[in-house]
């Protein structure tokens, strides 16, 4: 079973500035490394998959990178509606983890 | 693209089994990709429960393993998960997945006498 690892748990950020969400896995997935954002009352929505390519409507200010044990979502120039929980998820091996999320919120 | 609906029951009882059917429409499940659920309890996390593919490999969360049935309704295009046992631990909103792109919207199951 491979553990997915969020750091920090909550991030506070003012608007307009970048936000860096790290996940770390404790063995190699290569690049199947999904991205998710959750707003409250809402299901998941995927960001990003294949660890840097966004999903379909996604806009430009979310990057994912990363490759191995070590992976980073970076929000450029955080907005309104940015405000939320993100979480990572592995899809390279069986199961398919989440990490436990990092809650960025307005400071 | 697809489209996923998650339905059962609100309110299971101590000890019985909860099950959910996930309908689908817009994308057939017997044309490929794994048909997935995931939990989270109230104010919580996600946690991944099981994933079966329409050829029959399925794979489960090991917590959860000796409790979780899922199974493929190809004439219906839906699946169904079955958690047996179940105790308050269990009460969480149940999201059924196509791959990791589409999910439901979410179900809430409480477990309550």
């Amino acid at each position: 079973e491979t553990v997915m690892t969020q750091s920090p748990a909550t991030l506070s950020v003012s608007p307009g500035e970048r936000a860096t969400l790290s996940c770390r896995a404790s063995q190699s997935v290569s690049r199947s490394v999904a991205w998710y954002q959750q707003k409250p009352d809402q299901a998941p929505r995927l960001l990003i998959y294949g660890a840097s390519t966004r999903a379909t409507g996604i806009p430009a200010r979310f990057s994912g990178s990363g490759s191995g044990t070590e992976f980073t979502l970076t929000i450029s120039s955080l907005q309104s509606e940015d405000f939320a929980v993100y979480y990572c998820q592995q899809y390279n091996n069986w199961p398919r983890m989440f990490g436990q999320g990092t809650k960025v919120e307005i400071k | 693209q697809a489209q996923l609906q998650e339905s059962g029951p609100g309110l299971v009882e101590p000890s019985e089994t909860l099950s959910l059917t996930c309908a689908v429409t817009g994308y057939s499940i017997s044309d490929g990709d794994y048909w997935g659920w995931i939990r989270q309890p109230p104010g919580k996390g996600l946690e991944w429960i099981g994933a079966m593919h329409h050829s029959g490999s399925t794979y489960y969360n090991p917590s959860l393993k000796s409790r979780v049935t899922l199974s493929l309704d190809t004439s219906k295009n839906q699946f169904s998960l079955k958690l047996s046992s179940v105790t308050a631990a269990d009460t969480a909103i149940y999201y059924c997945a196509r791959g990791i792109e589409y999910w439901g919207q979410g179900t809430l199951v409480t477990v309550s006498s």
